[in-house]
């Protein structure tokens, strides 16, 4: 089955830069590849996904790329506030029915 | 808007015990599913549902069954809890499966003791 590997465990940066999350898959045809937020002590919710027919796309300050060839898939983060601070989770879906998750990258703003 | 509910929000159970976690949508999905949350293992799938009446096993069954008697309801049922199993645990559901939004409940924390 699908494994995705989520490479930074936590990644702090400051106030108005940008933050980057990495992320790789294995299954060549995963297709759908969504990122959620967890904030603390909360649940998660959906912040936005990209699909395989694209290579890009952006949602006001959030940009999500993906590389098809290298299996691997990131999100970026521009100009962070505080309320950026979370857990970001990235996953793909290899079939109609499921999604996997990687182990979550937590994401410190610093002021 | 899209709601799941689970319950209980927290529970503390006894090795060997039996517990039962409940969960409600009223998003209409046909699509439902467990995950349990463990700091280091992230996010990992238990059992799903695409149906009334049955259930699929996710990468990690073992020690869980699960429940689907109508579209609204999934219930993930620990026969015999043991102590790895204490967790959080979330309900989400998706109107396309894998392939749409996933929409999460706010979580049960278990605690087995």
């Amino acid at each position: 089955g699908e494994k995705v590997e989520q490479h930074e465990s936590t990644l702090s940066v400051r106030e108005g830069d940008s933050a980057v999350i990495n992320c790789t898959y294995t299954d060549t045809a995963s297709s759908y590849f969504p990122w959620y937020k967890q904030e603390a002590g909360k649940s998660l919710h959906f912040v936005i996904d990209i699909r395989s027919n694209v290579d890009r796309k952006q949602s006001q300050r959030l940009i999500v790329l993906l590389d098809k060839k290298a299996k691997r898939f990131s999100l970026h983060i521009t100009a962070t506030q505080p309320e950026d601070s979370a857990i970001y989770f990235c996953a793909a879906s290899d079939g109609a029915d499921r999604l996997t998750f990687g182990k979550g990258t937590q994401l410190i703003i610093q002021p | 808007e899209a709601a799941v509910t689970q319950s209980p929000r927290s529970k503390v159970a006894v090795t060997g015990g039996k517990v039962t976690l409940s969960c409600h949508q009223t998003n209409n999905h046909d699509y439902m599913y467990w995950y349990r949350q463990d700091t280091g293992h992230g996010l990992r799938l238990i059992h799903y549902s695409y149906v009334a009446d049955s259930t699929e096993k996710g990468d990690i069954p073992d020690g869980y069954k699960a429940s689907r008697p109508s579209q609204e309801n999934f219930s993930l049922i620990l026969e015999l809890a043991s102590l790895s199993q204490t967790a959080v645990y979330f309900c989400a559901s998706s109107g396309l499966g894998g392939q749409n939004t996933l929409y999460f409940g706010a979580g049960t924390r278990l605690s087995v003791l």
